[in-house]
């Protein structure tokens, strides 16, 4: 079984400061790790993805994840936000390729300028 | 790339009436959908799992007699709310696990939802 925890359900930066959402995983097997970003009545995209390889992981937009196994962590950062990151952020794992996904309770990021 | 595609976007019905979803994946087949329910400021919650040719598989309190899931071909799923009321209101979300391109791992792609209001 695997669950998501994301730490603060709403983080205000302001533009250009940088962006640290928090996810924690807990998960009985070895995780795959998602962050995906979603805007006001839109489907969900995929920022970047975890999936056993090198453990900072690169995605679009200039963010990133560390995967800290001892941790049990997947924190989102960007050195600098731009306004146009205010969305909705999910934290999510699987157990496997192409498995279904478990859902942390999504973070909203709000820039200010 | 990975392409899926949800059928109405949104729609608003009366209270009792059925609405039927579609999530089509574009350019590639998924013998697995998966749906997703998502309430104003939620998280998305897993409604069930949709097999092609065989029975879908529900979460724990969702009524499978309520939300019927057909998976009719490689590249279809259909979601009917069946009897719907206010309280079924919300943003259904299907995806499907694909490659993404020039990758060899299996990922999901999610179709951009569909807003459902039952009056």
């Amino acid at each position: 079984a695997q669950s998501v925890t994301q730490l603060g359900s709403h983080v205000s930066v302001s533009e250009g400061a940088l962006v640290l959402l928090r996810c924690n995983y807990s998960s009985s097997v070895p995780p795959y790790l998602f962050w995906y970003v979603q805007y006001p009545n839109q489907g969900l995209q995929l920022l970047l993805k975890y999936t056993s390889a090198a453990t900072l992981v690169k995605g679009i937009n200039g963010f990133e994840a560390e995967f800290k196994k001892s941790e049990t962590s997947f924190h989102l950062t960007k050195p600098s936000a731009h306004m146009s990151d205010a969305a909705e952020y999910f934290c999510a794992v699987s157990g496997g390729a192409g498995n279904m996904l478990t859902f942390g309770g999504g973070t909203r990021l709000m820039v200010k300028p | 790339g990975a392409v899926v595609s949800q059928h109405p976007s949104w729609v608003i019905c009366k209270s009792g009436t059925s609405v039927k979803i579609e999530c089509r994946s574009l350019d590639f087949q998924a013998t697995t959908m998966f749906w997703y329910r998502q309430f104003p400021k939620q998280s998305l919650m897993l409604m069930a799992t949709s097999n092609e040719g065989s029975k879908a598989t529900y979460e724990q309190g969702v009524e499978k007699d309520k939300f019927l899931i057909n998976h009719a071909s490689l590249t279809l799923s259909t979601l009917t709310v069946t009897s719907a009321h206010p309280e079924d209101s919300s943003f259904y979300i299907c995806s499907a696990p694909g490659l993404a391109g020039g990758s060899s791992y299996n990922e999901q792609f999610f179709g951009p939802g569909t807003r459902l209001t039952v009056l």
